[in-house]
């Protein structure tokens, strides 16, 4: 069955720090995976998605990710992190014709 | 401008009451769908419906219930069958050739 498991509920970074926030996947076949924001009290908003074209995937507001096979990952990373970053942020993968969402990780940014 | 749109944003339901909450869109998309959100716990699928007249049940379907008559409109029912209704409601649509899923601002739904 395709999962996506992410690591770590809260991350909290400071302001011009790196952003790295952990998605792992289970699947039998090469998926399709996506990185969605969500800012409090709003729906989400597609940041990236991955669809076998190239292992590495950049998306809007700066972020980026990296299929890695060998590891089942895809975590998404950001350079330098500002304050408007703050948010939750979900991993999914396409399962047929739904969507499955990760648990979500909050990510914190101080000043 | 295209978009989706829920409503209402905030909606209280009695002990034994039915509830709906709507969703619109007029970005022509063929597929909807009705995620349900709680703390922790990320989103989980409801109900999801690829073309007019048709929907199928996604992970926790048990006490809702979905029609969908029109293409643009996939409105959710919460039923007093469904003990446990507090949540943020997230609707979302998809072009069938399209990765890129649309989500509504949401619909907090809570108890009285």
């Amino acid at each position: 069955a395709q999962s996506v498991t992410q690591l770590g509920s809260h991350v909290s970074v400071s302001e011009g720090a790196l952003v790295l926030l952990r998605c792992n996947y289970s699947s039998s076949v090469p998926p399709y995976l996506f990185w969605y924001v969500q800012y409090p009290n709003q729906g989400l908003q597609l940041l990236l998605k991955y669809t076998s074209a190239a292992t590495l995937v950049k998306g809007i507001n700066g972020f980026e990710a990296e299929f890695k096979k060998s590891e089942t990952s895809f975590h998404l990373t950001k350079p330098s992190a500002h304050m408007s970053d703050a948010a939750e942020y979900f991993c999914a993968v396409r399962k047929g014709g739904k969507l499955i969402f990760g648990q979500g990780t909050e990510l914190s940014v101080k000043p | 401008d295209g978009g989706i749109t829920q409503s209402p944003k905030y909606l209280f339901r009695k002990e034994g009451q039915n509830v709906t909450l709507s969703c619109e869109q007029n970005l022509n998309h063929d597929a909807m769908y009705w995620y349900r959100q709680d703390p922790g716990q990320g989103l989980r699928l409801i109900y999801y419906s690829q073309i007019v007249n048709d929907f199928q049940k996604g992970d926790i379907a048990e006490g809702y219930s979905v029609s969908r008559e029109k293409k643009e409109s996939f409105p959710l029912t919460v039923t007093s069958a469904q003990k446990n209704p507090t949540a943020f409601y997230l609707c979302a649509s998809r072009g069938l050739l399209d990765e890129k899923l649309f989500f509504g601002s949401g619909t907090q739904l809570s108890v009285l």
